[in-house]
């Protein structure tokens, strides 16, 4: 059964950092297309980035407001993705979610806030 | 960047009603589109892939029609189950969201 857990949300300061982490289990994820897609409180779904899999390079993209200051990356032995969250602003506020096809996390929530 | 306007935003509709909700592509974008259900404090869920085809699981009250730039979700018998937000998602190039279209009780 293929499952997604995020964890490493919490407050932060503007300006400040945040790891994400998102454990998979029931697939390889090596071998998988990985996105992070975000929700700000009481608004719709955002796309923030995604990782290729091994055999397709590896490689990431990143949506515009993000890119610069998030990166995406991977432990194959712990088979976890990440998202390193760097100068983070008030607007960066949301429940962050990991997806793999049709499975997404439950999300974690991140608060940037003074 | 490739937009996807979606529409309306929120309707009100009874249970039994059939329900139609749009998406458009500012490109063509073939079939590469998804939709999802969201309730509230929960992760959307998929319904439908590749335009069209009915995510396993899924009820058959639920589905999706075209292709390039135009695509419809229809709930041919709305349930209580089903007052939710939808949204499409196009991954043609990178992902974009539609809005989303909130389904409220009338």
């Amino acid at each position: 059964e293929v499952q997604l857990v995020e964890s490493g949300g919490g407050l932060v300061k503007p300006g400040g950092s945040l790891r994400l982490s998102c454990a998979a289990s029931g697939f390889t994820l090596s071998y998988a297309w990985m996105s992070w897609v975000r929700q700000a409180p009481g608004k719709g779904l955002e796309w923030v980035g995604r990782m290729r899999s091994k055999t397709d390079g590896g490689t990431t993209d990143y949506a515009a407001p993000v890119k610069g200051r998030f990166t995406i990356s991977r432990d194959d032995s712990k088979n976890t993705l990440y998202l390193q969250m760097n100068s983070l602003k008030i607007e960066d506020t949301a429940v962050y979610y990991c997806a793999y096809r049709p499975f997404w996390g439950q999300g974690t929530l991140v608060t940037v806030s003074s | 960047d490739i937009q996807m306007t979606q529409s309306p935003s929120s309707l009100s509709a009874s249970v039994g009603d059939r329900v139609t909700i749009i998406c458009r592509a500012s490109q063509g974008i073939g079939n590469d589109l998804g939709w999802y259900q969201q309730k509230p404090g929960k992760a959307p869920q998929r319904l439908i892939y590749a335009a069209s085809s009915l995510q396993s699981g899924v009820p058959s009250r639920f589905s999706g029609s075209g292709s390039g730039t135009e695509f419809t979700l229809t709930i041919s018998s709305l349930q209580p189950e089903d007052f939710a937000t939808y949204y499409c998602l196009q991954h043609n190039t990178l992902w974009t969201f539609g809005q989303g279209t909130k389904v409220e009780i009338k």
